[in-house]
C-alpha cells in the first residue's frame, strides 16, 4: 500500500496556460475523489469517479475543468485557461466502495500569475 | 444540504493539559462523521469517524471523539496534548441519507497551537 499518489507538488503557470494533475489511487481503491482546498478554507467537493466513470461534479467545477478516469486507475484534472482565481491546492482521495474511509494524496499546490 | 461548522480558528494547549476541537454538523439525514489531521504541505491523514453505536469513539495518536445527537456536535478531544498535535484539523460530514458515493463536507478546520 504505497498510498494515494499526486504530481506534480507544485505547479506555477502564467494565466492563460492550460495544466494537468494526476492522481494514482491506492491499488484496488474504485472510489477516486477531487477536492480543492484554498487557504483558510476545508477542502471542497470537485468531482467523483466510481471506476472510469464520472458520478458526480460540483458546480465549482466551471466549463475549464475536466476530470478523467479512462481504466479506473489513475486520474487526471485538467484546468483550461487558467486564471488566478483557480491557484488553490488540489487534493485528490479514494477509496473501496462500502467503506467510509477516503485516503487523501499529499496534492498539487497550483499557483497561477 | 449538509454543512459543518468548526467555531475556532486556532485553540491554543498547553503541553500536557486537556486538547478540545469543537465541532458541529446539520445534514437532512443521518451523519457519517470524520475527524481528519493535516500538517504542513502534506495531505489530510484520517484520524477517527463516528458511523453508529458508542457515542464516544477513540481514533490514531490518543484522539477520541463524542458524538452528541441532541447538540449535533462531534467534539474531538485528547486528555494530554504535545507538541507535536500541532496541527490543522479539520471535521468533516456525509449525509448518509442522500448521498451514496461519499462526498464529504468539511468545517474551515481549527489550527491547534500546542506550547512546550
Amino acid at each position: 500500500d504505497t498510498g494515494v499518489s499526486q504530481n506534480p507538488r507544485h505547479k506555477i503557470t502564467k494565466r492563460g496556460q492550460n495544466v494537468t494533475f494526476r492522481c494514482d489511487p491506492i491499488s484496488e481503491h474504485n472510489r477516486l475523489y477531487w477536492y480543492r482546498q484554498t487557504l483558510g478554507q476545508g477542502p471542497e467537493f470537485l468531482t467523483y469517479f466510481q471506476n472510469e466513470a464520472q458520478l458526480e461534479k460540483s458546480r465549482l467545477l466551471s466549463d475549464r475543468f475536466s476530470a478523467e478516469r479512462p481504466k479506473g486507475s489513475f486520474s487526471t484534472l485538467e484546468i483550461q485557461r487558467t486564471e488566478q482565481g483557480d491557484s488553490a491546492m488540489y487534493l485528490c482521495a479514494s477509496s473501496r466502495q462500502g467503506a467510509d474511509i477516503q485516503y487523501f494524496g499529499a496534492g498539487t499546490r497550483l499557483s497561477v500569475l | 444540504a449538509q454543512s459543518v461548522a468548526q467555531p475556532e480558528d486556532q485553540v491554543n494547549v498547553a503541553e500536557g493539559n486537556p486538547l478540545t476541537v469543537k465541532c458541529t454538523y446539520s445534514v437532512s439525514g443521518n451523519p457519517y462523521l470524520f475527524w481528519y489531521v493535516q500538517y504542513p504541505n502534506r495531505g489530510l491523514q484520517f484520524l477517527l469517524k463516528y458511523i453508529t453505536g458508542d457515542n464516544l469513539v477513540k481514533g490514531s495518536y490518543g484522539f477520541e471523539a463524542e458524538f452528541n445527537k441532541s447538540q449535533t456536535s462531534f467534539h474531538l478531544k485528547k486528555p494530554s496534548a504535545l507538541v507535536s498535535d500541532s496541527a490543522l484539523y479539520f471535521c468533516a460530514v456525509r449525509d448518509m441519507t442522500t448521498d451514496s458515493w461519499g462526498k464529504l463536507q468539511f468545517g474551515a478546520g481549527t489550527q491547534v497551537v500546542v506550547t512546550p
